[in-house]
């Protein structure tokens, strides 16, 4: 079976552009999370979503960044427009909620670079 | 703010030694895990405990679960070059589903 998917696995965009990062969840798991892991803060929650719908998003930093999920197998988290703060390793995981020990599958993780 | 405090964020040792990790909170836990990340690639789980005073084994690993559910350890007997990795504690809150993480302690082992 395939696992998280997520895509691009990097990129590098120059500040004030638009990013838009992918997600496709395992298939059957119904939530689904967004993380930013920096050195300085390590990882962090932005947002999940239960049946696909936006259940917490108050880690999202501000107005910049949206997540949006139409369907249970494709999520879209987006930095409009980039700052250089925003680099980091973005990933996406998600969970079986009638699963045992609340185990979350993480993706790869797609590495932004702002310049 | 850190709820999840790490100990030591960073340890290289020999082959063979044994070491522990801590993972510190104020905050009470409904459940607890330990990730590990290797470079490139997301946390992948270790395990779970749930229940205080918990303890589980995983071949060499040891994990325990704080009697408050406040904290836990990680302890590795005699460790290998392939443990090398970063070592994440998360926590979760009753009635939440998202996953708080700690610091991280980043381990190196020397063959």
């Amino acid at each position: 079976d395939a696992g998280v998917i997520q895509s691009p696995r990097h990129e590098v965009t120059e500040m004030g552009q638009e990013v838009t990062l992918r997600c496709k969840p395992i298939s059957g798991h119904n939530s689904l999370f967004w993380y930013r892991q920096t050195m300085m803060r390590g990882l962090e929650l932005l947002i999940y979503f239960n049946n696909n719908v936006p259940i917490d998003d108050s880690g999202m930093p501000e107005d910049r960044f949206s997540a949006k999920m139409p369907n249970a197998s494709f999520s879209t988290l987006k930095i409009q427009p980039s700052e250089p703060r925003d680099s980091a390793v973005y990933f996406c995981a998600s969970q079986n909620v009638a699963g045992v020990g609340n185990e979350q599958f993480f993706g790869p993780g797609t590495r932004l670079t702002v310049l | 703010t850190q709820l999840l405090e790490q100990s030591p964020q960073f340890l290289s040792i020999q082959e063979g030694e044994n070491l522990t990790v801590y993972c510190n909170s104020s905050s009470v836990f409904s459940s607890l895990q330990w990730y590990r990340q290797e470079p490139g690639e997301g946390p992948v789980l270790l395990v779970t405990v749930v229940t205080g005073g918990e303890v589980k084994k995983l071949k060499r690993l040891t994990f325990q679960f704080g009697d408050a559910r406040k904290d836990s350890s990680l302890h590795i007997t005699a460790a290998q070059p392939g443990d090398t990795g970063l070592y994440l504690c998360a926590g979760v809150h009753t009635g939440r589903r998202a996953l708080t993480f700690g610091s991280g302690t980043r381990l190196q082992v020397q063959p």
